[in-house]
């Protein structure tokens, strides 16, 4: 079955710290990676993705995200946190030929404390 | 903020009855996709409509249809209602020819309570 895992439910960390933020993801096929943020009462807004080329990419508000074809993960990555990064993010994969569904993971409530 | 509208914020009906959710896309965006987001977890995918045509379903029974017009704006229809329809529904919209990696722009959802 396809499917997009976020093992952390929740991931706390302090402001000026790196961020990580896992996923992993099981698909045929090459799939299509993405990251969605979703602030309170808000709908989702588009990170970034990976279609192919470089296995890191740069997306918005400074976060960059490392596609693994071995492990098949694609974790969301920051150098620095802010407090105003604390938030709901989502990973999603897209498979291969099957139109534009997303499959989302569960969701990783990121708290950046000050 | 997105150019995705979607009407209207929040809606209760009750068991049995039917409810009609309206999405206005982004201006230019010809790809529109519904999405059911239960409380604590991730979107699950509904169905996509790509240039007036079904482009996939989820697995969503049939009582959930959709339709997009001739100005991509789009309807999704919930028949015969049951508590487990409680959720935020999430419209999308996106542009270009490929549907399957394009970046989705999301509207701020339909908080639908069924009881």
């Amino acid at each position: 079955a396809q499917s997009v895992a976020q093992p952390e439910d929740q991931v706390n960390v302090a402001e000026g710290n790196p961020l990580t933020v896992k996923c992993t993801y099981s698909v045929s096929g090459n799939p299509y990676l993405f990251w969605y943020v979703q602030y309170p009462n808000r709908g989702l807004q588009f990170l970034l993705k990976y279609i192919t080329g470089d296995n890191l990419v740069k997306g918005s508000y400074g976060f960059e995200a490392e596609f693994n074809k071995s492990q098949t993960s694609f974790h969301l990555k920051k150098p620095s946190a802010l407090v105003s990064d604390s938030a709901l993010y989502f990973c999603a994969v897209s498979p291969y030929n099957q139109g534009g569904k997303l499959i989302f993971g569960q969701g990783t409530e990121l708290s950046v404390k000050p | 903020e997105t150019g995705v509208t979607q009407s209207p914020t929040h809606l209760i009906k009750t068991r049995g009855q039917q409810v009609t959710l309206r999405c206005s896309s982004q201006s230019g965006h010809n790809t529109v996709s519904w999405y059911q987001q239960a409380l604590g977890q991730g979107p699950q995918f509904i169905f996509q409509y790509y240039r007036e045509e079904e482009n996939g379903r989820g697995n969503f029974p049939p009582r959930f249809s959709g339709l997009q017009f001739p100005n991509y704006s789009s309807e999704l229809n919930v028949n015969a209602l049951e508590l487990d329809d409680s959720a935020l529904y999430l419209c999308a919209s996106s542009a270009g020819n490929n549907p399957e990696y394009e970046k989705l722009f999301f509207g701020s959802g339909t908080q639908l309570s069924v009881l």
